[in-house]
């Protein structure tokens, strides 16, 4: 399997523990980003990469939160001291540069399966 | 602040009737467009996209889209849906059109009666 994948694909934890969850990109892939999804809402952006550059953060990315892409493939989203309101899914994505500026095509976003986190 | 809205949080139809999804982004300046679909059980794939051009666009699985950039309006349309069809569809917008990230809304589910 070729695409985004994401480990691991469910994870428990009590409050106040804290979890990593780790995001492969399609290889190639420069640009990483990581969503939250919780029921009945769409995803919401939290951070993107471009290769080893965090780029952009979102004001719903807490303190308790940090995500790294140290050699600009892989990613790691860690939450420290986790709380109730943490349980979502959390989605990586990748994508290709934006060539459009060159080429006129442009570049979608390839998701994987998600990591669902309970928090109890 | 930057959203996007799709008006019906849940659709249900009968196999072979026609399928209109709304969306509607706030964002006045350059925007991409997307619409995602989410079969259950598994991961978001692109449906189809608009970046510049023909604001007429045609997805996978007879699935199309309109660009109407003076609504502000990114509709999905099929013409006869099928039971395979049932899923959750999300319109998303990247604002700026080359950097950063997607902006989704909150979703629509779909249900298609055989």
């Amino acid at each position: 399997d070729t695409g985004v994948s994401q480990n691991p694909r469910h994870k428990i934890t009590k409050r106040g523990q804290n979890v990593t969850f780790r995001c492969d990109p399609i290889s190639e892939h420069n640009r990483l980003y990581w969503y939250r999804q919780t029921l009945g809402q769409g995803p919401e952006f939290l951070t993107y990469f471009q290769n080893e550059a965090q780029l952009e953060k979102s004001r719903l990315l807490s303190d308790r939160f940090s995500a790294e892409r140290p050699k600009g493939s892989f990613s790691t989203l860690e939450i420290q001291r986790t709380e109730q309101g943490d349980s979502a899914m959390y989605l990586c994505a990748s994508s290709l540069p934006d060539l459009r500026v060159r080429y006129r095509v442009g570049a979608e976003a390839f998701f994987g399966q998600g990591t669902r986190l309970t928090v109890v | 602040a930057q959203s996007v809205s799709q008006h019906n949080h849940h659709v249900i139809l009968s196999e072979a009737a026609s399928l209109e999804l709304g969306c509607n982004y706030s964002y006045g300046g350059t925007v991409n467009l997307f619409w995602y679909v989410q079969y259950p059980g598994q991961h978001l794939q692109l449906l189809l996209k608009y970046f510049s051009g023909d604001p007429l666009v045609k997805g996978i699985k007879g699935f199309e889209a309109e660009f109407i950039k003076s609504k502000f309006s990114f509709n999905l349309r099929k013409p006869s849906v099928q039971w395979s069809d049932t899923a959750e569809y999300f319109c998303a917008v990247r604002p700026g059109g080359s950097q950063g990230n997607l902006i989704f809304g909150k979703g629509t589910k779909l249900s298609v009666k055989p």
